[in-house]
């Protein structure tokens, strides 16, 4: 499909292990963008990277939390040592340009017992 | 301090009533506001801008910078209009979005 994908779906995983979430974006989407949403919070804000220049992660939140966005297309969301703060749904979304215009994938559920 | 309020997590209403989803933002500058809709069991995606001044499904918003405001309305709400509403908005900071706690709209037959 032509949308932005995300693997897994689900993960469940123990307190303390590392996890890595993936995201396809969209093709030509020069922009791409990680969210998390969680009861309570809402929707936030995480990571942000636009073609070549740095990252704006001044939504990550903690060092525990790390991204990485390879050849300007496929991205990864690495998660160490797990909490159980940390279930949500991670979502991530694409854009042609970096505006407020997003495509979004369908999330990572992810659980930590 | 950069801030989206939705003050109704819960708007119930009949078909063919009106409806308005309320949205207030707090920004220091000129930023871009958005509505996206998330239907049941489908992804988040963007229903309007506030640039564009259009109508999508019938659904307007206006911006409304003195009282900071970019509320949702629609004047005869359908059953297939049910689903959770985020109001949104995107800085001058490469346009990652600042959202809303939400909205679930509930439109009864």
């Amino acid at each position: 499909g032509a949308g932005v994908s995300q693997s897994p779906s689900n993960k469940v995983t123990e307190k303390g292990k590392d996890v890595e979430l993936r995201c396809d974006p969209i093709s030509g989407h020069t922009a791409l963008y990680w969210y998390r949403q969680s009861l309570g919070q809402g929707l936030e804000f995480l990571i942000y990277f636009q073609g070549n220049s740095a990252p704006d992660k001044s939504g990550l939140p903690s060092d525990r939390f790390s991204a990485e966005r390879t050849g300007g297309s496929v991205s990864t969301l690495t998660i160490q040592r797990t909490q159980q703060e940390d279930s949500a749904v991670y979502l991530c979304a694409s854009s042609l340009v970096g505006d407020g215009s997003q495509h979004f994938g369908d999330g990572t559920r992810l659980s930590i017992l | 301090a950069q801030r989206v309020t939705q003050p109704e997590k819960l708007l119930s209403v009949f078909k063919g009533a009106p409806v308005e989803l309320k949205c207030n933002y707090s920004y220091s500058g000129s930023p871009e506001l958005f509505w996206y809709v998330q239907y049941s069991r489908q992804r988040l995606q963007l229903l309007l801008r506030h640039i564009s001044r259009e109508s999508i499904k019938g659904f307007t918003a206006d911006l409304n910078k003195g009282e900071t405001s970019f509320h949702l309305k629609k004047p005869f709400a359908q059953e297939e209009d049910s689903a959770m509403y985020y109001c949104a908005l995107s800085g001058n900071q490469g346009g990652k979005l600042i959202f809303g706690q939400g909205t679930e709209l509930s439109v009864k037959p």
